[in-house]
């Protein structure tokens, strides 16, 4: 059973630019949820993506988009970059939708981007 | 608006001692809470969790206590040891997932 993966794990950027990070989620799980952590916050979410759907968001402007793929595997993708967008970005995979089941997210090691 | 709240960035326990971190939150709708553990350069691992119709959830020397009249609920750590150093994010579940800012506890050996 593999775990899930982010890439890049750090990466810099400039403000108007655009990022595009990369998760796969854990074996048997169909559902993708990001997050942003700014430094001393907790995970903010950004939004769900359940069987290629986006299945719920948080309070973030249309800039932050996502898709998911058929194997389950999703991007978040971030343009017109600004400072505030300096951040850990957590992608977490779980076996339902929503909030269903235990509750319980697989995290990633999440994406250090910096945005200068 | 910050739903769910943990006031206090760190704390410090002794080796062996109990460690008791808190968390309170304000949405009375929120069915299920969680606890996160965060080492350096990794993700949050899931911890224990409790559902809205339970007081008290126990997993070795970890237990979860509801408090849904005071919208509080805390982790207690029986005994703490050096291994449990790392930040505590508490979690409440509604429509999403609401986090807290996180504890950072450090275990004293």
């Amino acid at each position: 059973e593999t775990g899930v993966t982010q890439s890049p794990t750090h990466l810099i950027k400039t403000r108007g630019q655009q990022v595009t990070l990369r998760c796969s989620s854990q074996s048997g799980h169909n559902t993708v949820s990001w997050y942003q952590q700014a430094l001393g916050q907790g995970p903010q979410f950004i939004f769900q993506y359940y069987r290629e759907e986006e299945n719920g968001r948080g309070n973030f402007p249309p800039r932050f988009s996502g898709l998911q793929f058929p194997n389950y595997s999703s991007e978040l993708n971030v343009n017109a970059l600004e400072l505030d967008d300096s951040a850990l970005y957590l992608c977490a995979s779980s076996l339902g939708p929503g909030t269903s089941g235990t509750g319980e997210l697989f995290f990633g090691e999440g994406s250090r981007l910096t945005v200068l | 608006d910050q739903q769910v709240k943990q006031n206090s960035p760190s704390l410090s326990v002794q080796e062996g001692r109990i460690s008791i971190l808190n968390c309170d939150y304000t949405n009375s709708m929120f069915d299920y809470f969680l606890w996160y553990k965060k080492y350096p350069a990794e993700g949050p691992t899931f911890l224990i969790s409790i559902s809205s119709i339970k007081d008290k959830n126990e997993d070795g020397r970890f237990t979860v206590f509801l408090n849904k009249s005071a919208k509080h609920l805390s982790l207690h750590i029986v005994p703490s040891q050096p291994g449990d150093s790392a930040v505590y994010f508490c979690a409440a579940s509604g429509n999403q997932f609401y986090f807290g800012t996180g504890t950072s506890l450090t275990v004293i050996p």
